[in-house]
């Protein structure tokens, strides 16, 4: 079952305009992670907020956090075609081995940044 | 430092043979994960694991099976392969930290599997 849902599934913008993603989930989390998809290739770890943090930067990334409203919202600020992926976040869900954790990824949002 | 290497990069199988996906990492991370990737269905988890000689099931395991006899290998097995499991399989690691076990993953490139 999803844990984590984004929005929009697709996304269209100009180069030089920020792209805002979003991503709810439905059960309590310890940290919710962002992760960007290339055509063709494997998941990038982009960032990690745990549930006691609001807002994180990285570069030209913003992710915010409200667990009140179990929801997160990703920034790219002044994108570029280079931003052209797919965006999953991806939630922490308990499994019953040892107490170890895996996470639950959402089905994505695709980001086309047109130059 | 090549991170996660998958092979074989892409296959095409018939009904019912049997084939191995191999995940080499080279991190000395703890975890490893095997995911399947559809259209519109998001990352799925098959099988993973906790440590060497460790496996469990994950969301969707029926029809895999799975080995970690070195820490730095996990492989996937298809024993009968079926149509339903044409799919790309990302194999994916993570370390284990004071903070939890929940850590960035570190994703191969895929293996993109046809059943016909």
């Amino acid at each position: 079952s999803q844990q984590g849902e984004e929005d929009p599934q697709a996304l269209s913008i100009q180069e030089g305009e920020n792209a805002t993603m979003n991503c709810s989930y439905k059960t309590s989390i310890n940290n919710l992670q962002w992760y960007r998809q290339n055509s063709g290739r494997g998941l990038v770890h982009l960032i990690l907020i745990r549930s006691n943090e609001r807002e994180k930067h990285s570069g030209r990334l913003r992710v915010t956090l409200d667990t009140s409203k179990k929801s997160s919202s990703l920034l790219i600020t002044a994108s570029r075609a280079a931003d052209t992926a797919s965006y999953f976040c991806a939630t922490d869900a308990f499994l019953t081995q040892g107490g170890s954790e895996k996470l639950v990824f959402g089905k994505g949002t695709k980001l086309t940044v047109n130059p | 430092n090549a991170g996660v290497t998958q092979t074989p990069k892409f296959r095409v199988l018939k009904t019912g043979q049997s084939m191995t996906l191999l995940c080499a990492q080279d991190m000395n991370h703890e975890y490893m994960y095997w995911y399947r990737q559809d259209p519109g269905m998001g990352l799925r988890l098959i099988h993973y694991s906790v440590g060497e000689g460790t496996t469990a099931k994950g969301e969707v395991p029926d029809g895999y099976n799975v080995s970690r006899l070195k820490k730095q290998n996990f492989l996937l097995g298809l024993e009968s392969a079926a149509p339903s499991q044409t799919s790309v399989y990302f194999c994916a690691s993570s370390e284990l930290k004071p903070t939890g076990p929940n850590q960035p993953q570190h994703f191969g490139d895929g293996t993109r599997l046809s059943i016909l």
